[in-house]
């Protein structure tokens, strides 16, 4: 079954960092471009990052440059964003998602982040 | 950045009864490939959303042929043909022509 899976989200104080983690399974993971999306509490969806097939192009949406990183790991089926100076305004339910030639095809379940003291 | 604007943003309807909903985007979303990067979802609460139409009129694998997706220029819309009681949630447009990626605001549909 064509599956990604997140992982790491919680609870952490303003300021501080989380890393999540997003492991893809049934397919040929080194051959997607992955992104991470994100929903806050009552809000729409927001595209927060995306990275090509081998690391070497990633891209972030404005509001989180120089705060959060997206970084893949082929060998490891895996896709992580860092994120750092974590703000009120990060809590969200964050999504791991494959592009497939132009849509995002495959969505994962979701990791809630809470960013509160 | 392309702004995408759905409309309406809440839409009432009854089951068996057609439905229509409508996203423009700032700039034309043809690529040189010829494709036009506009891609409709539905999420419904609790879950994670579930792609419905890919580059604009393409329906993806599973979804009931009463979902369609037609445009003009920068003017798309979904339609469902005669709306069941497992197609309420929120639809968003999402256009993946040029990064930031960007949606629509999202439109809320519910059984009246």
């Amino acid at each position: 079954e064509v599956q990604v899976v997140e992982s790491g989200g919680g609870l952490v104080q303003p300021g501080g960092s989380l890393r999540l983690s997003c492991a893809a399974s049934g397919f040929t993971f080194s051959s997607y471009w992955m992104n991470w999306v994100r929903q806050a509490p009552g809000k729409g969806l927001e595209w927060v990052a995306n990275i090509n097939t081998d690391g070497s192009q990633k891209d972030h949406v404005d509001s989180v440059k120089g705060r959060f990183t997206i970084s893949r790991d082929n060998a490891k089926r895996s896709v992580y964003l860092q994120m750092n100076s974590l703000r009120g305004e990060d809590t969200a339910v964050y999504y791991c998602a494959r592009i497939d030639n132009g849509p995002v095809d495959i969505w994962g379940p979701g990791t809630m982040v809470t960013v509160s003291s | 950045d392309i702004v995408m604007t759905q409309s309406p943003l809440s839409l009432p309807v009854t089951p068996g009864e057609p439905a229509s909903i409508s996203c423009r985007s700032s700039q034309s979303l043809l690529y040189s490939d010829g494709y036009t990067y506009l891609h409709w979802y539905l999420h419904r609460s609790g879950q994670s959303p579930q792609l419905l139409i890919y580059l604009a009129s393409n329906r993806a694998s599973g979804v009931p042929d009463r979902f369609s997706g037609s445009w003009s220029g920068t003017d798309f819309t979904l339609k469902i043909s005669r709306v069941d009681a497992e197609d309420v949630g929120v639809y968003y447009c999402m256009q993946t022509l040029q990064t930031p990626v960007t949606f629509g605001q999202g439109t809320k549909v519910e059984i009246k």
